[in-house]
């Protein structure tokens, strides 16, 4: 079975820029979530969902941050306007079914940099 | 408020020899899930082991072992006789039932040298 996949895999954009960052999640599961990797502050969830319904936002940084997920296979984190302190690992990761099942499986994560 | 501390930031051994990664948590709550993860050079999280509050049997997987302990709220891992491809980070993690959130510990970067 595939695994979590997100896409870019590396993502250079430059500050003001708009960015999008995608994930499909592995089937079935019915949680999302999406972290941020720093040296600095570690690994931190962002925002996840249930049944593609967004349960708790509340790692989310500031407002230049959004998360969508419109369907069970397919997520988005978005950043607009981008800013060098935005530079990080962005991880998705999936579990489920039910809330019997707690492990999360983790996809390669995007490398952002802004310059 | 939920916490993992992770005190070891670097361990570096030789080869074959055995190594334990310490974990320590704090919740309010009697009933919760801890974890481990691999992160090697490649980025990747692996998942590793997830144990039930309820459960404090130690749990063995070849070379991997993790040894529970709610009366010291410690939750650590051994390597028994490691090899060079164990060279990775290790995070431990907690989560609440229905809160569905980890809480990662900062991380232990464990390098095994040949």
């Amino acid at each position: 079975d595939a695994g979590v996949i997100q896409s870019p895999r590396h993502e250079v954009t430059e500050m003001g820029q708009e960015v999008t960052l995608r994930c499909k999640p592995i089937s079935g599961h019915d949680y999302l979530f999406w972290y941020r990797q720093t040296m600095m502050r570690g690994l931190e969830l962002l925002i996840y969902f249930n049944n593609n319904v967004p349960i708790d936002d509340s790692g989310m940084p500031e407002d230049r941050f959004s998360a969508k997920m419109p369907n069970a296979s397919f997520s988005t984190l978005k950043i607009q306007p981008s800013e060098p302190r935005d530079s990080a690992v962005y991880f998705c990761a999936s579990s489920g079914q039910g809330a019997l099942t707690y492990e999360q499986y983790f996809g390669p994560g995007t490398r952002l940099t802004v310059t | 408020a939920q916490k993992v501390t992770q005190a070891q930031t670097e361990i570096s051994v030789v080869e074959k020899e055995d190594v334990t990664l310490d974990c320590v948590y704090e919740t309010r709550d009697t009933t919760y899930y801890l974890f481990w993860y691999k992160q090697p050079p490649s980025g990747e999280l692996v998942f590793l082991i997830r144990r039930n509050s309820f459960d404090e049997q130690n749990e063995i997987s070849g070379r991997y072992s993790w040894n529970f302990q709610k009366s010291t709220s410690s939750f650590n891992f051994t390597i028994t006789a490691s090899q060079v491809v164990d060279s990775a980070v290790y995070f431990c993690a907690l989560s609440e039932p229905g809160a569905q959130k980890l809480v990662f510990g900062q991380g232990t970067r464990l390098t095994i040298n040949p």
